[in-house]
This record gives C-alpha cells, structure tokens and sequence, in this order.
C-alpha cells in the first residue's frame, strides 16, 4: 500500500535555530500535502497545504515566515521551521492523499521536535 | 462551530468486550466523508474505517464498524471483541467535498482502554 516517510522522526535543537523535516510519498505522487501540529494529548491541528510548484496554503493563525514549506516535486514536501523557540516543541505530522485512489489518506510516521 | 465533536475524553472497557466512540460532526456540504483513525502512543496515525455521505450502508472493516445515523450527524466508531492492543487514541475526521487538496479536520479524540 502507498507510504508516506518523514525525516527525521524526532530532532532535538537549540532556540534561535532552524530545523528541515521531510515528507516523501513513496510509492505515489502526491499533489498535495497536508503539515500538522500535534502538541501532547490534543488533537491534529492543520497548519498549511502543500501544493506542488505553487506557494503553500497556510491555516489562519500559522506564521508562514516562521513555517516555510517546499514542495518541489510530486513526492516530496519540506517543513522548515525557521528561529525555532521552545513553544514550537511538538509532533509534527505529514499527510498526503493518493489521488488515484477514492479517499484514502496516509499519514507520515511524525517528527517530534524539542526545542532547547 | 466545531465540525467534528467527540465528547468522550476517555473510555475504558474490558478485553472482549465492544465498545462505542461517539462522535458528531457538522457540516452543509451534501458530499463528505467521515474516518476513523487510531493513534498509539508510538504517534503513527492509523487508518480504520471510511464512511462516504453518499453510502447507503455502514461501513464495517474487520472488527470495526461505523454506526452511520445521517439524519442525527453522528458516525460512531464500534469495536467489537476489544483486544489489549485496541488501547490508543481514537480520532474522528472529516473531509468536505471532492478533490485531492481537500484536508482532513479532526475531533479531538477519545483515549481508549481495554482492561484485562
């Protein structure tokens, strides 16, 4: 079945730096992406669409300056997130659909990232 | 409004025995699709069970069955036989309308536990 992989799965950095996770579909060409935010015990929250060759479409409330993203080919996606602080310390997850398919959705195994 | 609500925070039952997880959602879009997905602590994001607007029957997957109540905006989860390794957080999501770049927006779960 279609997998979706994330690099890296957990990352620990310093305040102040910046810090690139990927999404790639392996086996399907993807569109669009989905970056979600999950901080401890609360549910998915969706931050931007990732549109291939086009600029992303970012959730009302996400800095787009601070959460860059990337969608340079059809299997891969970038979340970049820029003068990372502390309060950006969370799960990170990726989506992608398989538009070949009728519905499914995949999801990426998540980027757990702790700001120090 | 919220579009997706699950108001169990948590749910315990006991091994072999089913359980329900409710969840409502709101929307005026006659097309949508409803998902159940489950969530270990290991943070992976597992599809379950899919239910279209347009489905005249509820969907079923295994031991997982969505009890699909159109008229009441409902789309519960049911597990049948719960096994210890059902223990997890469960999420209701739903996508409105057609096309690829439409995202998922999900409640904000239920954890469950299966007792032995």
């Amino acid at each position: 079945g279609a997998v979706v992989s994330q690099h890296p799965s957990w990352v620990i950095c310093k305040s102040g730096t910046s810090v690139k996770i990927e999404c790639r579909s392996l086996d399907f060409q993807a569109t669009t992406m989905f970056w979600y935010r999950q901080f401890p015990k609360q549910s998915l929250m969706l931050m931007a669409t990732s549109n291939e060759g086009s600029k992303a479409t970012y959730e009302q409330g996400v800095e787009k300056d601070k959460f860059l993203i990337n969608h340079a080919s059809l299997t891969l996606s970038t979340l970049t997130v820029t003068s990372a602080h502390p309060e950006d310390s969370s799960f990170y997850i990726c989506s992608a659909r398989d538009p070949g398919l009728a519905y499914e959705q995949y999801f990426g195994p998540g980027t757990r990232l702790t700001v120090t | 409004a919220q579009k997706i609500t699950q108001t169990q925070p948590g749910m315990f039952v006991q091994e072999k025995e089913a359980v329900t997880l409710d969840c409502t959602y709101d929307t005026s879009d006659p097309s949508y699709g409803l998902f159940w997905y489950k969530q270990p602590s290991s943070g992976e994001m597992i599809f379950l069970i899919y239910q279209g607007s347009y489905d005249q029957q509820n969907a079923t997957e295994g031991r997982y069955s969505l009890n699909f109540q159109k008229a009441r905006k409902s789309a519960n989860l049911v597990i049948s036989a719960s096994q210890l390794g059902d223990s997890a957080m469960y999420f209701c999501a739903m996508r409105e309308g057609r096309g690829s770049a439409r995202q998922l927006t999900f409640g904000s779960g239920t954890q469950l536990t299966v007792l032995p």
